[in-house]
């Protein structure tokens, strides 16, 4: 496939346990991108990766939640402990590293985590 | 507090309307995207604008981003019920960093 991908599509967890989201970028695009979207609302910023570091991780709302890529290329999203409060669409992006002025960012169809 | 604020939250409208949706901030941007999702998918970027005063059309969409480049606008001219979405902006303000806005719920009905 030529898109982002991620999975699960959908994800039901009992509050306290733990869940891996994961992320398969374009093939070739550097940078990786999670946001976190409510019902019907904005993005908000998680982290991102330029390779596999991640320079800003100043969006994760608390030390449960922790990202890391391997090889360029997948991610995980990992969420310790869930509450329900972690109930949202999150949505994975990438994009190439082409200087300041090419932003386009290719987002995948997101995981819908539902905390019960 | 979110960094930027789009207005209107809601909009509907009938089939070959015009309508506008603002996106401002107090803060000034290198760059500003806008977007446009649909239930269950992702983002799909629409246009990036990155020069104070631009204006880019898309057929029937024009955007503008402010001279300051603190703010933006989309302006959708007979819209069609295909028009139907949530369309966000997107400001970046430095390389890789985005900072959303809420997102304007169009509806166009036929």
């Amino acid at each position: 496939g030529a898109g982002v991908s991620q999975s699960p599509s959908n994800k039901v967890t009992e509050k306290g346990k733990d869940v891996e989201l994961r992320c398969d970028p374009i093939s070739g695009h550097t940078a990786l991108y999670w946001y976190r979207q409510s019902l019907g609302q904005g993005l908000e910023f998680l982290i991102y990766f330029q390779g596999n570091s991640a320079p800003d991780k100043s969006g994760l709302p608390s030390d449960r939640f922790s990202a890391e890529r391997t090889g360029g290329s997948v991610s995980t999203l990992t969420i310790q402990r869930t509450q329900q409060e972690d109930s949202a669409v999150y949505l994975c992006a990438s994009s190439f590293w082409v200087g300041e002025k090419s932003y386009e960012q290719y987002f995948g169809p997101g995981t819908r985590l539902t905390v019960t | 507090t979110q960094l930027l604020e789009q207005s209107p939250q809601f909009l509907s409208i009938q089939e070959g309307e015009n309508l506008t949706v603002y996106c401002n901030s107090s803060s000034v941007f290198s760059s500003l995207q806008w977007y446009r999702q649909e239930p269950g998918e992702g983002p799909v970027l629409l246009v990036t604008v990155v020069t104070g005063g631009e204006v880019k059309k898309l057929k029937r969409l024009t955007f503008q981003f402010g001279d300051a480049r603190k703010d933006s606008s989309l302006h959708i001219t007979a819209a069609q019920p295909g028009d139907t979405g949530l369309y966000l902006c997107a400001g970046a303000r430095r390389i890789n960093k985005f900072y959303f806005g809420s997102g304007t719920k169009l509806n166009v009905k036929p």
